[in-house]
């Protein structure tokens, strides 16, 4: 079945990076659209980002443009989303997200079991 | 960015009851829609799928109807095992955006 495990997460000052990861298992990974959705007790759930299957085209929520940027490794079955400049309102919960569909058709059909990011001096 | 609204923020029902939940978008958003499960200290799980098409192994006593800017997610009748948070999700337009979450409780 569809595994996805995040790893990476942790604290870290504002202002730093930090490189979150995904290992997928269970399915043809190249052949899928992969997101990242964030959770925080406050604002309730927020996509971040995706990417498309072959890596070649990524969107991401205004508010993390120009600091994060996501990539895949098809041939390791591996998404990465690499975070800068880092704020106290990243503080999340960072899921990595099958798509169901092409990466356009936002269903999200299978979640990993999260990282938790605080940024916090 | 089109905002979604979910009524009623928390409900408290017994077993066996119906539970309606609604999802109110601030644009048309044709089907665009699902809806997501969320236990404590476990990921979302998806339920529905544009609108009204059932997740394979999602129970059929869930549901989901509307389209447009309204949108409902229905329980025929509530099992202990669906008290949990409930979100609907758009994507019509990025960013997709979700719902602020219902919360069932037990009554």
């Amino acid at each position: 079945q569809v595994q996805l495990a995040e790893s990476g997460g942790g604290v870290v000052q504002p202002g730093r990076s930090l490189r979150i990861s995904c290992a997928a298992t269970g399915f043809t990974f190249k052949n899928y659209g992969m997101h990242w959705v964030r959770q925080t007790p406050g604002k309730g759930l927020a996509w971040v980002a995706a990417i498309t299957s072959d890596g070649s085209v990524m969107y991401y929520e205004d508010s993390v443009k120009g600091r994060f940027t996501t990539s895949r490794d098809n041939s390791k079955n591996t998404l990465t989303l690499q975070m800068n400049s880092l704020r106290p309102d990243d503080t999340a919960v960072y899921y990595c997200v099958k798509g169901e569909r092409a990466v356009l058709t936002a269903i999200f059909d299978s979640w990993g079991q999260g990282t938790l990011v605080t940024v916090s001096s | 960015d089109i905002q979604l609204t979910q009524s009623p923020s928390s409900l408290s029902a017994s077993v066996g009851d119906r539970v309606t939940i609604t999802c109110q978008a601030s644009h048309d958003i044709g089907n665009r829609l699902n809806w997501y499960q969320q236990k404590p200290g476990r990921a979302p799980k998806l339920l529905i799928y544009d609108a009204s098409y059932l997740e394979a192994g999602v129970p059929s006593r869930f549901s989901g109807s509307g389209s447009g800017t309204h949108l409902t997610l229905i329980i025929s009748s509530l099992e202990a095992e669906d008290f949990a948070v409930y979100y609907c999700q758009q994507y019509e337009n990025l960013p997709w955006t979700f719902g602020q979450g219902t919360r069932v409780e037990i009554k």
